[in-house]
């Protein structure tokens, strides 16, 4: 157990939906990372946020948008969906972004289907 | 821009042999981090091991260990005494403040009894 939670498991969800991924970050940790793992591939980084501002942005599309809250957990919202966007969603945090190392500690994951 | 390359999509190995998983990345920076995850059938992504860059000396964790070759930017993993429960998909990544984590697109390692 990493001490990441992400809610919920599962998802079930129809072309043109909307939904809401929480991910609650280690105790401690300020940093929040999400990433996209599509069937059989690598994981792609999506964004980050730290303390509450967005950090870092990757291959994160216009239709996704995430959010930290002042408790640091953290909600990714993906908007319009489309069946390519079916994929495990990874929640990481880490103690802090850009000094030394940082290890990131991973959830276990939202599983999203969309049909 | 940052890459991961991991030049073997599947492995295998016999129980109780030793498996080399390789690794090779790009980066502009001088300061960076390298790791291995491994990923088992429940999807979790746990890490098997890092390795600092500023570090000469290759990382090792019991049974895992890397050989890391800056100039030529490799990052090999080694799993010695392989078992049945190191079967998983394995990633390669890379860490800097610039470009953040940039994961391989993974080797799948079967271990056969």
């Amino acid at each position: 157990d990493s001490g990441v939670t992400q809610t919920p498991k599962h998802l079930i969800t129809a072309t043109g939906q909307r939904v809401t991924l929480r991910c609650s970050p280690r105790s401690g940790d300020l940093s929040v990372y999400w990433y996209q793992q599509s069937l059989d591939q690598g994981l792609q980084f999506l964004i980050q946020y730290y303390n509450g501002e967005e950090r870092a942005k990757g291959n994160i599309l216009e239709r996704f948008s995430a959010q930290q809250f002042p408790d640091l957990h953290s909600e990714l919202n993906l908007s319009s969906l489309e069946l390519g966007d079916s994929a495990l969603y990874f929640c990481a945090s880490s103690v802090i972004w850009g000094q030394g190392y940082n290890e990131q500690f991973f959830g276990p994951g939202t599983r999203l289907t969309v049909l | 821009a940052q890459t991961v390359t991991q030049s073997q999509p599947e492995m295998s190995v016999q129980e109780a042999e030793t498996v080399t998983l390789s690794c090779t990345y790009d980066t502009s920076e001088s300061d960076y981090y390298l790791f291995w995850y491994k990923q088992p059938p429940s999807r979790q992504m746990i890490l098997v091991i890092r390795q600092e860059a500023y570090k000469q000396q290759n990382a090792t964790e019991n049974r895992f260990s890397v050989n890391f070759q800056k100039a030529a930017k490799s990052f090999s993993l080694k799993i010695s005494d392989s078992q049945l429960g190191d079967a998983a998909m394995y990633f390669c990544a890379c860490f800097n403040y610039g470009q953040n984590f940039v994961f391989g697109p993974g080797t799948r390692l079967s271990v056969l009894p």
